[in-house]
């Protein structure tokens, strides 16, 4: 099916590492993204890598890819509270030819970051 | 710079009434054009596309449809609202040509609750 899965929550002390998880589906997909969404709001793209990429670091986060078992992670490191959020993985498909893309979006992980 | 409006942020509307939500985009021109739903505890599920005035293709059969009457306005409609169509509705664009990773940028969304 297109199902991505994520966890639902994870909780974590101020100042220790974050990861969240998810496994997506198409093992074709080009892109993966990981959008951040804060209460109430729209989402926001936090980080992507390309699908020939192992690893991407953006300042405190680190983008993990395993294709082989389709696989993707986010890890925040020093997590603040400031980052208390959902966070969705997303995979990229191409729609009526090519012409644009289609996002299929995990359920979200909650993020509860205790000061 | 680009800019995405939404409205109304919230509504509640009773079963059997009508629905019309709004989405402008500002700073860009023929962009694509995407309606998102994200129902309590799943991820965000495309329903709608537009890649041009006046076109518009649907992901999923429901009881919505929508409309580009402007390049760069969206509508999402119904005649009738069902339950099941209580859920927080995300507008989103991105440019026309696919770039590298073709970000999606969303707006602030609206919460639709029909009781």
């Amino acid at each position: 099916g297109e199902d991505v899965e994520q966890s639902l929550f994870l909780s974590v002390r101020e100042g220790d590492s974050s990861v969240i998880n998810c496994t997506y589906t198409d093992s074709s997909s080009t892109y993966l993204y990981w959008y951040k969404q804060e209460p109430g709001a729209g989402l926001q793209l936090l980080t992507y890598i390309f699908s020939n990429m192992d690893m991407k670091q953006d300042q405190r986060l680190t983008v993990l890819l395993n294709k082989k078992d389709k696989h993707l992670s986010l890890r925040i490191a020093d997590t603040q509270t400031g980052d208390s959020a959902i966070y969705f993985c997303a995979e990229r498909r191409s729609l009526r030819g090519g012409a644009t893309n289609k996002l299929i979006f995990g359920t979200g992980t909650l993020l509860a970051v205790q000061p | 710079s680009q800019t995405i409006h939404q409205w109304p942020a919230t509504l509640v509307q009773p079963v059997g009434s009508p629905l019309s939500l709004e989405c402008t985009v500002e700073g860009t021109s023929n962009p694509n054009l995407y309606w998102y739903r994200q129902a309590a505890g799943r991820g965000l599920q495309l329903l709608f596309y537009s890649v041009g005035i006046g076109q518009i293709s649907s992901e999923v059969p429901q009881n919505l449809s929508a409309s580009r009457p402007q390049d760069r306005q969206f509508i999402l409609s119904s005649k009738k609202l069902l339950l099941s169509d209580s859920g927080f509705y995300l507008c989103a664009w991105s440019v026309q040509w696919l770039n590298s990773y073709n970000e999606q940028f969303f707006g602030p969304g609206t919460r639709l609750t029909v009781l």
